[in-house]
């Protein structure tokens, strides 16, 4: 069964500071793997996407993720945290099979600091 | 700029009343998924449509929710009746549902509800 493990529900950076979010997943097919961000009273946005090719994926606002088999991890990073950066992140991987709904761990809420 | 809309944005109501929240998914899409999410329980999924069909609405509570696509343009979830526990955000999505990679899923504002 699919499942995933975001480690770290809270974390904080100071602005400038590279920016590390975990995710491990566990799929019984090849996965598909997404991050996406929720700021404060918004719905979610996707940030990236791996389906194939090229393992590190690179997304919307300076972020990017690499896809690591080996390590069954979908990691996001920022090189350089901004304030506007602070915000829930979510990461996700479908469902096997036909049926594509997502499997969404629980949310890491990311805070900056001047 | 095509968005995901949802009606209400908040909703406060009494414990048994009847809740309605609609959702108008981006014109084109054919998929349409249904989310609550909470503090305790993050995002679960309640409802999955796809060409107005329903394929998965294992994690809905079929005693007092109910999600239907009247057209294609419009989504609803309906509670009734209405308990505190059903206090959250609900979230519709939508996306293009096709044989290739998986769908980028466009979410709402969201609803906020609350049951007093």
């Amino acid at each position: 069964a699919q499942s995933v493990t975001q480690l770290g529900s809270h974390v904080s950076v100071s602005e400038g500071a590279l920016v590390l979010l975990r995710c491990n997943y566990s799929s019984s097919v090849p996965p598909y793997l997404f991050w996406y961000v929720q700021y404060p009273n918004q719905g979610l946005q996707l940030l990236l996407k791996y389906t194939t090719g090229a393992t590190l994926v690179k997304g919307i606002n300076g972020f990017e993720a690499e896809f690591k088999k080996s390590e069954t991890s979908f990691h996001l990073t920022k090189p350089s945290a901004h304030m506007s950066d602070a915000a829930e992140y979510f990461c996700a991987v479908t469902g096997a099979g036909n049926n594509r709904k997502l499997i969404w761990g629980l949310g890491t809420s990311l805070a900056v600091n001047p | 700029d095509a968005r995901v809309t949802q009606t209400p944005r908040h909703k406060v109501t009494e414990m048994g009343q009847e809740v309605t929240m609609r959702c108008q998914p981006i014109l084109g899409h054919n998929t349409v998924f249904w989310y609550r999410q909470t503090m305790m329980q993050g995002l679960e999924l309640l409802a999955y449509f796809r060409n107005r069909a329903p394929l998965d609405d294992s994690g809905m509570p079929k005693d007092r929710f109910s999600a239907e696509m009247p057209d294609a343009t419009l989504a609803t979830l309906k509670i009734q009746p209405s308990e505190h526990r059903d206090s959250a955000v609900y979230f519709c999505a939508s996306g293009r549902g096709t044989g290739g990679n998986p769908d980028t899923q466009y979410f709402g504002p969201g609803t906020r509800l609350t049951v007093l």
